[in-house]
């Protein structure tokens, strides 16, 4: 069983539409990252979490350290969002070195 | 601009030969960390640098090295170079170990 597990998979939605992205971990963790990756590669970090919630403009991300879970919100969904979305935890224990998720390929639709 | 440099943006190569990836952290940084996305196996951490020492290793191959110098850069040496090191090649820095992550924007290599 992998350390960090993400659901789904792949994520197809209509623009507009409210998206969900679940995290769930196995291992005690320092914090939580939530990451973005476009098809160009390029690996954006969306938030460092090590309790409760975090917003920035259209992205919240919450996490509940009892139950080992996290979930990234888009809402108002856009074409724009499309990309890998990747669930990442470090720990002391490890020197903070990044544990990843396969990650969640999200398509949102015109 | 995330403030992570990583040059060459691309390269390609024959088996066999070696190269050597380059990473300049985001000013302020300390800490350097290089990962590995391939195809068949995500992202893998390899290794990472605090201030010029070697503080983590990873799945990192022995013909695989790396160090960070003085100024903070890093350099990922790959050598012996095999089809199957064909991958995305991610630098990352933070200012401590534990804090916010900045990526670059990776050195695709293809082996041929």
């Amino acid at each position: 069983k992998n350390e960090v597990e993400q659901s789904p998979q792949n994520l197809t939605a209509q623009e507009g539409e409210f998206i969900t992205i679940n995290c769930s971990y196995s291992v005690g963790i320092s914090a939580l990252h939530w990451l973005q990756q476009h098809p160009g590669g390029g690996i954006v970090s969306l938030f460092m979490l090590s309790s409760g919630k975090k917003k920035h403009g259209r992205l919240i991300a919450t996490i509940n350290i009892q139950e080992k879970h996290s979930s990234l919100h888009i809402t108002a969904s856009h074409p724009r969002d499309s990309a890998v979305y990747i669930c990442a935890v470090s720990s002391m224990d490890s020197n903070y070195q990044l544990i990843w998720g396969a990650g969640t390929k999200l398509i949102i639709k015109p | 601009d995330s403030g992570v440099t990583q040059t060459p943006k691309h390269l390609i190569t024959a088996t066999g030969q070696r190269v050597t990836l380059r990473c300049s952290p985001r000013s302020g940084d300390l800490s350097v960390y290089w990962y590995q996305q391939s195809l068949d196996q995500g992202l893998q951490f390899l290794i990472q640098y605090y201030n010029g020492e070697e503080r983590a290793k990873g799945n990192i191959l022995e013909r695989f090295s790396a160090q960070q110098f003085p100024d903070l850069h890093s350099e990922l040496n790959l050598s012996s170079l095999e089809l199957g090191d064909s991958a995305l090649y991610f630098c990352a820095s933070s200012p401590v170990a534990g804090a916010g992550y900045t990526f670059g924007s990776g050195t695709r290599l293809t082996v041929v």
